[in-house]
């Protein structure tokens, strides 16, 4: 079975530019989330979707937005980028039962550097 | 919100030796708890979880003791091996929503032959 499957890997971008990260879950999966990983801050939450619709949002700027698709693939946007959205960008899958009852599977990540 | 605070890293350990990552937590209501682990080069993945208190969450050798009175949740193994060598995520989920974890910072293991 494929896992989280994240694209591209790596991004170079410029202040001020807007950027799209890619997602794919693993097959049958419903749930797709987010999450920021910088070694300041480590990782924090950005938002959960489950069948097309955000379900939670963590405490980010609207410059961060996202979206589901009918096949459950999300995408993620950052707009107007600043230094500091220089992260490492998880995508995480689950079957959307509650945290507990449905542990995240994480993809390799996104690595966004902004220059 | 709920939030987890974790030993900082890195810690060096001879192989066989006897491993605890102290984890304690702030949190309202009752959150599940967890640990998830970060292997060179993959994504991170679940290691053991515990959804209320006294549980015990156990994987691959490690122990983790969900304990309300104290507010912790210590990983623990009693043999590291090499292959151990990782990086170790404690999480809760989130106060508002059971969908979201809160993550510590990560402490990073390396285990030496």
């Amino acid at each position: 079975k494929a896992g989280v499957t994240q694209t591209p890997r790596y991004l170079i971008k410029t202040r001020g530019q807007q950027v799209t990260l890619s997602c794919s879950p693993i097959s049958g999966h419903r749930s797709v989330s987010w999450y920021q990983q910088t070694p300041g801050q480590g990782l924090q939450f950005l938002f959960e979707y489950f069948s097309e619709t955000q379900r939670n949002k963590g405490n980010f700027p609207g410059r961060f937005s996202g979206r589901q698709f009918s096949n459950s693939r999300s995408e993620m946007n950052v707009s107007t980028l600043e230094l500091g959205d220089s992260a490492l960008y998880l995508c995480a899958s689950s079957l959307g039962l509650e945290s507990h009852a449905s542990p995240l599977h994480f993809g390799n990540g996104t690595r966004l550097t902004v220059t | 919100g709920n939030s987890v605070t974790q030993m900082e890293g890195p810690v060096t350990l001879s192989e066989e030796a006897f491993l605890t990552i102290n984890c304690t937590y702030t949190a309202t209501g009752y959150p599940s708890l967890f640990w998830y682990v970060q292997y060179p080069g993959e994504g991170l993945q679940l290691l053991l979880k515990a959804t209320k208190a006294d549980d015990k969450g156990s994987n691959k050798g490690f122990e983790a003791t969900y304990r309300k009175e104290t507010t912790s949740f210590h990983l623990e193994k009693g043999s590291v091996q090499v292959s151990d060598s990782a990086v170790y995520f404690c999480a809760l989920t989130d106060g508002d929503s059971g969908y979201a974890l809160n993550f510590g910072k990560g402490t990073s293991l390396l285990v030496t032959p």
